[in-house]
């Protein structure tokens, strides 16, 4: 059976510290795994990764892939308000001619000004 | 562009009733999926499509029916509904190519089930 596994469940931080969320994944037909950022509302998208050691940036956050290990980690630095929020990995797998997605159950991390 | 849209925003049922949720996309995307998420639980696979015409189970798929008419909707239905059943429902679509694999998701659908 396919599992993604998030931790932590939660995090609470002050404004301007920095955390790491940590997504490990046992698949068959690894694809990509990608990274959402979910505001009580859709999921929007944050990353994707295909590739072990090479890390996707996009201002505060970034994100890395190891493919040996089976796991990513999403980092923020300099935390903000605004960063609170429920991260979900997704590891996406080939099933034939479809892509399927297995969600982990997420992260809710909430920063306090 | 709309994107992935979803009509109702909300519904309460009561246990027996059958609805049909409706989802539509303007990105001429190939795939197409439906999902629920529980509190704690992240999103659980009902069904999916890979085409018009198409449908497929996913992780969770019973007391669910999908059908794929057109390329750019996707219906849910619930033949007759379950208080398990109360959750909130996303629709995603994504397009079919290399190296592209994010889904784009709806606004979601809350359902209550009495």
């Amino acid at each position: 059976e396919d599992k993604v596994v998030q931790s932590p469940l939660s995090l609470v931080v002050h404004e301007g510290d920095t955390v790491t969320l940590n997504c490990s994944y046992e698949v068959t037909n690894f694809r990509s795994l990608l990274w959402y950022k979910q505001e009580k509302k859709a999921p929007t998208f944050l990353f994707m990764l295909t590739s072990s050691g090479i890390e996707k940036k996009s201002g505060r956050l970034s994100s890395i892939l190891d493919k040996k290990e089976l796991f990513s980690i999403l980092n923020i630095t300099a935390t903000q308000t605004g960063d609170s929020a429920v991260y979900l990995c997704a590891v996406v797998i080939s099933s034939g001619s479809a892509r399927q997605l297995t969600f982990g159950s997420g992260t809710q991390l909430t920063v306090l000004p | 562009n709309a994107g992935v849209t979803q009509t109702p925003k909300f519904r309460v049922l009561k246990t027996g009733q059958s609805m049909t949720l409706l989802c539509a996309q303007d990105m001429n995307h190939e795939y197409m999926y439906w999902y629920r998420q529980d509190p704690g639980m992240g999103l659980r696979l009902i069904h999916y499509s890979v085409g018009e015409g198409t449908t497929a189970k996913g992780e969770v798929p019973d007391g669910y029916n999908v059908s794929r008419l057109k390329k750019q909707n996707f219906l849910l239905g619930l033949e007759s509904a379950a208080p398990s059943q109360t959750s909130v429902y996303f629709c995603a679509s994504s397009y079919w190519g290399t190296g592209i694999d994010e889904q784009f998701f709806g606004p979601g659908t809350r359902l209550t089930v009495l």
